[in-house]
């Protein structure tokens, strides 16, 4: 049972550059969650599902897109890289069952230059 | 809509004092508390939630909270801290059934020897 994982660890990017930071749970919980970390702001909710097939917006979703196709997997894409995402981003899942007890994944920790 | 506000941004303290972490929130419906610790560089984990009933709650490593309705405030307390419980310590909010969280601007407490 690895709980959340997140892929890559590191990045760096140039601005103008997308990718797609991933995010996979073994739990069969039905929300995932992803967050951004800054200095002296916590964490941010970008955008965030209630099931396979249902995604919705969160505090700061603009460079943002997500899908989720299925139950395990929540990809979070950036389409064009700008220096303010430069970040800490972390992926959560909860479920009812669990009383929304979130559980995270080790984060990526993203540089765009 | 949810938020919450974490009164201190650093909280400095003595080996074997006690601490206090504040934390106020707002929300025009009934919520779910929750604190979260951050060790350097890794990811976030549960301390404790309040979900209803006791307003004493009881977590990980000594911790504990109090939710007062009253006041909207969810503090976290450990009556005697050591060098390891220095981290970053966030309070969060969820709306209900929504599984998001909302998540203070977090708490830096600083245990010296």
């Amino acid at each position: 049972n690895a709980g959340v994982t997140q892929t890559p660890k590191f990045q760096v990017l140039k601005t103008g550059q997308s990718m797609t930071l991933q995010c996979a749970q073994d739990m069969n919980h039905e929300y995932m969650s992803w967050y951004r970390q800054d200095p002296g702001m916590g964490l941010r909710l970008i955008h965030y599902s209630v099931g396979a097939g249902i995604t919705d917006q969160g505090e700061v979703p603009n460079g943002y897109n997500v899908s989720r196709s299925t139950t395990e997997d929540f990809p979070l894409r950036l389409l064009s890289a700008a220096p303010s995402q430069t970040s800490v981003y972390f992926c959560a899942s909860t479920s009812v069952a669990g009383a929304y007890e979130q559980y995270f994944g080790p984060g990526t920790r993203l540089t765009v230059t | 809509a949810q938020s919450v506000t974490q009164l201190d941004s650093q909280v400095p303290v003595f080996e074997e004092a006690p601490v206090e972490l504040r934390c106020n929130y707002s929300s025009s419906v009934s919520v779910y508390l929750f604190w979260y610790v951050q060790y350097p560089n890794q990811g976030l984990q549960l301390l404790l939630k309040y979900l209803s009933g006791s307003t004493l709650v009881k977590g990980i490593n000594g911790f504990e909270a109090e939710f007062n309705k009253s006041q909207t405030s969810f503090h976290l307390r450990k009556p005697s801290v050591h060098i390891s419980d220095t981290a970053e310590y966030f309070c969060a909010v969820s709306a209900g059934n929504t599984g998001k969280l909302i998540f203070g601007q977090g708490t830096t407490l600083q245990v010296k020897p």
